[in-house]
C-alpha cells in the first residue's frame, strides 16, 4: 500500500528566509509525485509534479522539489519566501499501474512571519 | 465550466437528517473523485468515478455515504442520518482520462457541520 508522510504540521519562517517542507513517501512500485497547495478558504491548487525524468522539478511561485529515490523522498523548497505563500502544502503520491487515486500526506502549514 | 464546481459552499444540518453535496467537474473530464478533508486529518479519498466503469468505492466510511454520477458529469455525495464526526470540508476533483498523472482540478468544496 502506497502512504505519504509529512511530518512537519507546521513551518514557521520569517519574509525572505528559505524553507524546506519534507514528504516521504512508501510504495512498492515507481510512483508519481505531487504537491498541492490551499489558501484559506480555498480548494487545492497544484504546485509542481514529478512523473519522470529530470528529479528536480520547479513548480509555480518559485517553488521547486526534488525527487529522491533513494531516500523516498519529494521534499519542497523555496529560496525566499514572501507573506502570499502563507498556505497549507500537502505532497500527494500515486502508485503507477495500480490506480488513479491520489494518496495526501496530512499537510503542513506554511506561516510566514514578517 | 472552466473549473470545479461545488454546492452548497456550506452546509450546516441536524444530526440525523441526510444531506446532498453536488459536484459539477470540468466539461470533458471522465474521471471525478470525492476527498474528505478533517481538521489535522490531511485528505482521505473516499470514492473515484472513471467514465462507465464501476467506481471505486473503497474509501466510503460507513454505508450511510454513497455517492452517483449521472450521464458520466454531475456527481452527488448523499450522506444519510449525519453524525457529528461526518462534520469536515468535502472535496470534489476531475482529472482528464482517469490519468491522475496529469494532476486533479479541485473544487472549493462544501464545508458540511452537523449539530
Amino acid at each position: 500500500a502506497q502512504s505519504v508522510t509529512q511530518l512537519d504540521s507546521q513551518v514557521p519562517v520569517f519574509e525572505e528566509a528559505p524553507v524546506e517542507l519534507r514528504c516521504n513517501y512508501s510504495s512498492s512500485v515507481s510512483v508519481y509525485l505531487f504537491w498541492y497547495v490551499q489558501y484559506p478558504n480555498q480548494g487545492l491548487q497544484l504546485l509542481l509534479k514529478y512523473l519522470s525524468g529530470s528529479t528536480l522539478v520547479k513548480g509555480i511561485n518559485g517553488f521547486e522539489a526534488e525527487f529522491n529515490k533513494s531516500q523516498t523522498s519529494f521534499h519542497l523548497r523555496k529560496p525566499s519566501v514572501h507573506i502570499s505563500d502563507t498556505a497549507e502544502y500537502f505532497c500527494a503520491v500515486l502508485s503507477r499501474g495500480a490506480t488513479n487515486k491520489l494518496i495526501f500526506g496530512t499537510g503542513t502549514l506554511l506561516a510566514v512571519q514578517p | 465550466g472552466a473549473g470545479v464546481s461545488q454546492s452548497p459552499s456550506n452546509k450546516v444540518t441536524e444530526k440525523g437528517k441526510d444531506v446532498e453535496l453536488r459536484c459539477d467537474p470540468i466539461s470533458g473530464h471522465t474521471a471525478l473523485y470525492w476527498y474528505r478533508q478533517s481538521l489535522g486529518q490531511g485528505l482521505e479519498f473516499l470514492i473515484y468515478f472513471q467514465g462507465n466503469s464501476a467506481p471505486d468505492k473503497s474509501g466510503l466510511p460507513s454505508d450511510r455515504f454513497s455517492a452517483e454520477r449521472t450521464g458520466g458529469s454531475v456527481s452527488t455525495l448523499t450522506i444519510q442520518r449525519t453524525q457529528q464526526e461526518d462534520s469536515a470540508v468535502y472535496l470534489c476533483a476531475s482529472s482528464a482520462t482517469g490519468g491522475a498523472g496529469y494532476g486533479y482540478t479541485f473544487g472549493s468544496g462544501t464545508r458540511l457541520t452537523v449539530v
